[in-house]
């Protein structure tokens, strides 16, 4: 069976501060996909991040970094100068190499104060 | 079309009546699928299109929920004699299904959100 904990339900910072969401996954799974989604207020799921489970090489997109580590199956997203438009539902979701079901933690809701 | 597109994009239903959602993917993409948000919560697979495949209906949660698929095209989502447990988002993706969905990323709509009373 697939899980994906998101241990942190809320997280609020103040602007242009640094913020790690963190995500642990469980999948008895050799080859399977991990993803990050954001869901503004506005409800619609903004696709962020893809990796698969052969590419354990950490990424940078702007503001936005991913720390991908098989030996603690976490794969954590970054935000580094925090915007107020960031503001939003954070999913972190498992699809493994058998389906095309995503499995979904519960979300981790982020608030940007000014 | 640009993106997934759903509708309605707000329903409000009284306990008992039956409701269809449709949603129209990403043109070109043959993978569909349907998941559940309710309140405060991550999403639920209910069912996934895959071609002319028969469809993966392993998520749905009474036989009061079905869904259809016009070929590669329109799905919809329908739910009989619906009860107040089926207050949710219903959220729909698609894929391009080149592998039959594997692996792939899934772009979702705005969903549709059900309020039944």
């Amino acid at each position: 069976a697939q899980k994906v904990t998101q241990a942190q339900t809320e997280i609020s910072v103040v602007e242009k501060e640094d913020v790690t969401l963190d995500c642990v996954y469980e999948t008895r799974d050799t080859t399977y996909y991990l993803f990050w989604y954001k869901q503004p207020p506005s409800g619609e799921l903004v696709f962020l991040i893809r990796r698969n489970s052969f590419d354990e090489q950490n990424e940078i997109s702007g503001r936005y970094s991913w720390n991908f580590q098989k030996s603690t199956s976490s794969f954590n997203f970054t935000i580094t100068a925090s915007q107020v438009v960031d503001s939003a539902v954070y999913f972190c979701a498992l699809l493994t190499g058998a389906n095309s079901k995503l499995t979904f933690g519960k979300g981790i809701t982020l608030s940007v104060r000014p | 079309g640009a993106g997934v597109s759903q509708s309605p994009s707000n329903k409000v239903t009284e306990k008992g009546k039956d409701v269809e959602l449709r949603c129209d993917p990403i043109s070109g993409h043959t993978a569909l699928y349907w998941y559940r948000q309710r309140l405060g919560q991550g999403l639920e697979f209910l069912i996934y299109f895959q071609g002319n495949s028969a469809p993966d209906k392993s998520g749905l949660p009474s036989d009061r929920f079905s869904a259809e698929r016009t070929g590669e095209s329109v799905s919809t989502l329908t739910i009989q004699r619906t009860q107040q447990e089926d207050s949710a988002v219903y959220l729909c993706a698609s894929s391009l299904g080149e592998r039959g969905g594997v692996g792939e990323t899934q772009y979702f709509g705005p969903g549709t959100r059900l309020l039944v009373l």
